[in-house]
């Protein structure tokens, strides 16, 4: 698609269920990118992808925290046991990574309340 | 304190004056972005500046870079009601690499 498209727009979940969050990148697009966004500040880095690799996991929480990138399907972003302090936007982004300095698409995110 | 901060961080205006925003970085960077967001929605990219460049302009925006100081601002021209919003800038060291983001402006224009 010409947009990343992020599914769902909102999910609640109640404090130690599991939560799961989609994204599809923009066609022709080999690189996706995770940000998490609490409370309309700043943007956590993640994880991002290279096709279905793992580039960089740097900002991954080593628990509860997994993310795939399957070939023919959406990227998911899994919480397991959420918490409270899940509650966040969840940002997907994609780039074609032609260029060094390429900007990056970002979806609509993904509203987690935990409750 | 974080990479890419930007101040004020919140601004308020009337319809017609230019907003200025300043972002300050940290690291050496490859590139500075500047996103809008409305509203908690998605991220808008706004302009990119590489680091070998010194000034950039689109429409009413002009973004200036400065890597000896590690700063950089966004310059809105003729703002508009509809350019309230959320500005972030945002820092790449890299090919492809990760975004680190300021805590962002909060831009209110006066009709």
């Amino acid at each position: 698609g010409e947009e990343v498209a992020q599914t769902p727009k909102h999910l609640v979940r109640g404090e130690g269920q599991k939560a799961k969050l989609y994204c599809a990148p923009i066609k022709g697009h080999s690189y996706v990118f995770w940000y998490q966004q609490v409370l309309k500040n700043e943007f956590k880095f993640l994880i991002s992808f290279q096709n279905e690799n793992v580039f960089d996991e740097t900002g991954m929480p080593k628990e509860r925290f997994s993310a795939k990138c399957l070939p023919n399907s959406p990227c998911s972003l899994e919480i397991q046991a959420t918490k409270l302090e899940d509650s966040a936007v969840y940002f997907c982004a994609s780039n074609d990574g032609n260029r060094w300095d390429t900007e990056a698409f970002f979806g609509q995110g993904t509203r987690l309340t935990v409750v | 304190s974080q990479q890419g901060e930007e101040d004020p961080q919140a601004l308020s205006i009337q319809e017609g004056e230019n907003a200025t925003m300043n972002c300050s970085y940290k690291t050496s960077i490859n590139n500075l972005q500047w996103y809008r967001q409305n509203s908690g929605r998605g991220l808008v990219h706004l302009i990119l500046i590489r680091s070998n460049e010194r000034e950039k302009h689109s429409g009413r925006l002009r973004v200036t870079l400065d890597t000896s100081k590690k700063s950089s601002s966004l310059l809105i021209t003729a703002s508009r009601a509809a350019d309230t919003a959320s500005y972030f800038c945002a820092t790449g060291t890299g090919a492809n690499s990760k975004l680190t983001f300021g805590k962002g402006i909060t831009l209110s224009v006066r009709p």
